[in-house]
């Protein structure tokens, strides 16, 4: 059974830099079957999806956020990341990590959720 | 980006009741619609993908349907643990987007 995990600060100052990471459990990152994606959900909000990565580093983002987001993935620890740069309260949001399909974008897996507040 | 309308935003049903809910897309889609339900404090959970196909061991009282830009989730006899929020979302093209949820209540 596929697990993932987010884990980073929960807490970030206005202008900083947001990072989490995604570790993924009862299977590989490297899987050519899947992309690797961020979702975020403000409270009592919808959903957003950030970005997502492939195995091989290819990555797709948002335009929304495209000037401010980073994924990357380290296979040799099954893990992939989010940095979100010069961030705002409207940053604050619970963070998803999950997994997606090759054969159709949806979202099979997904983490627990991690809120992170963005206040000085 | 394309746009996801769910309809209604909020549905009062009771226990047995059969439930539909609506998502309309801004621009056609074919078949690339899926539909997730979140309980409050949990991730959302895959139920159905490609409009229609109910994903491994969602009960089959879930079904969906619809193409195009117009899209049904259907709930054939509500059951107590199915008092949650459901989104759709579009994987026709880039970005990813997702309905503004449908709340299912108590009634």
């Amino acid at each position: 059974q596929v697990q993932l995990q987010e884990s980073g600060p929960g807490l970030v100052k206005p202008s900083q830099t947001l990072s989490l990471t995604c570790t993924v459990s009862g299977g590989s990152i490297s899987s050519g079957s899947y992309y690797w994606s961020w979702i975020r959900q403000p409270a009592g909000k919808g959903l957003e999806w950030i970005g997502r990565i492939y195995t091989s580093g290819s990555t797709n983002y948002n335009p929304s956020l495209k000037s401010r987001v980073t994924i990357s993935v380290d296979t040799s620890k099954n893990q992939f990341s989010l940095k979100l740069s010069s961030v705002t309260a409207a940053d604050t949001a619970v963070y998803y990590c999950a997994r997606e399909t090759i054969r159709g974008s949806y979202f099979d897996y997904w983490g627990q959720g991690t809120l992170v507040t963005v206040s000085s | 980006d394309i746009q996801m309308t769910q309809s209604p935003s909020t549905l009062s049903a009771s226990v047995g009741d059969r439930v539909t809910i609506t998502c309309r897309a801004s621009q056609s889609i074919s078949s690339w619609l899926a539909w997730y339900q979140q309980k409050p404090g949990k991730a959302p959970k895959l139920l159905i993908y490609k409009a229609s196909s109910l994903e491994s061991g969602v009960p089959s009282r879930f079904s969906g349907s619809g193409s195009g830009t117009e899209f049904t989730l259907t709930i054939s006899s509500l059951q107590p643990d199915d008092f949650a929020t459901y989104y759709c979302q579009q994987y026709n093209s880039f970005p990813w987007t997702f309905g503004q949820g449908t709340k299912v209540e108590i009634k």
